[in-house]
């Protein structure tokens, strides 16, 4: 079985400090992780992924994350926030190489204040 | 490449009522599937393909029916809308399964 936790359903910060968002996972597989953003009536567009290479994982516009399996957590950061990143976020997971089915977390709020 | 495209973008419904929700990709992908997004509740996969021919039920499948007739389409019927399909239903696509999904802008469903 396979399932996503994201722990905050939102988080705000101030344009110019770190960004953190939570996911913890659960596989009974090597899973392959995924970071998708969501903008408000727009559909998903993917930001990072892991695939058993790396384990700290560089994705678009200055995300990355680092897959931990001791801690089963896969957490989003970035250093500065800009306005441009208030969106809602997603950790998915599925079984790596072969998975059919993906599990999404219930997301993420980012608010990001001026 | 359009990528995934979706139509239509918003419909309305009566309760009781059949459509098909439409979904095509140009990446000569294989595997496609079916979502719904409702608040608070993230994307629950409905359907899935593995290829042409090939489909499978996800998490929430009653009341949904899929087909896969060509590697490019994958519509999403819906048999006899019910209030509680109210959502937004987003398809995507990834080149085999396990790897990174690509989405299409979403339909907005709306039954009365």
């Amino acid at each position: 079985a396979q399932s996503v936790t994201q722990l905050d359903s939102h988080v705000s910060v101030s344009e110019g400090t770190p960004v953190l968002l939570r996911c913890n996972y659960s596989s009974s597989y090597s899973p392959s992780l995924f970071w998708y953003v969501q903008h408000p009536n727009k559909g998903l567009q993917l930001l990072l992924k892991y695939t058993s290479a790396a384990t700290l994982v560089k994705g678009i516009n200055g995300f990355e994350a680092e897959f931990k399996k001791s801690e089963t957590s896969f957490h989003l950061t970035k250093p500065s926030a800009h306005m441009s990143d208030a969106a809602e976020y997603f950790c998915v997971v599925t079984r790596a190489n072969t998975g059919n089915q993906f599990y999404f977390g219930t997301g993420t709020s980012l608010t990001v204040i001026p | 490449n359009a990528g995934v495209t979706q139509t239509p973008k918003f419909q309305v419904l009566k309760t009781g009522q059949s459509m098909t929700l439409q979904c095509a990709q140009d990446m000569n992908h294989e595997y496609m599937s079916w979502y719904r997004q409702d608040p608070g509740m993230g994307l629950r996969l409905i359907h899935y393909s593995v290829g042409a021919g090939i489909t499978d039920q996800g998490e929430v499948p009653n009341g949904y029916n899929v087909s896969r007739s060509t590697t490019e389409d994958f519509p999403l019927r819906l048999l006899s809308a019910a209030p509680s399909q109210t959502s937004v239903y987003f398809c995507a696509s990834s080149k085999n399964r396990g790897e990174t999904q690509y989405f299409g802008p979403g339909t907005r469903l709306l039954v009365l």
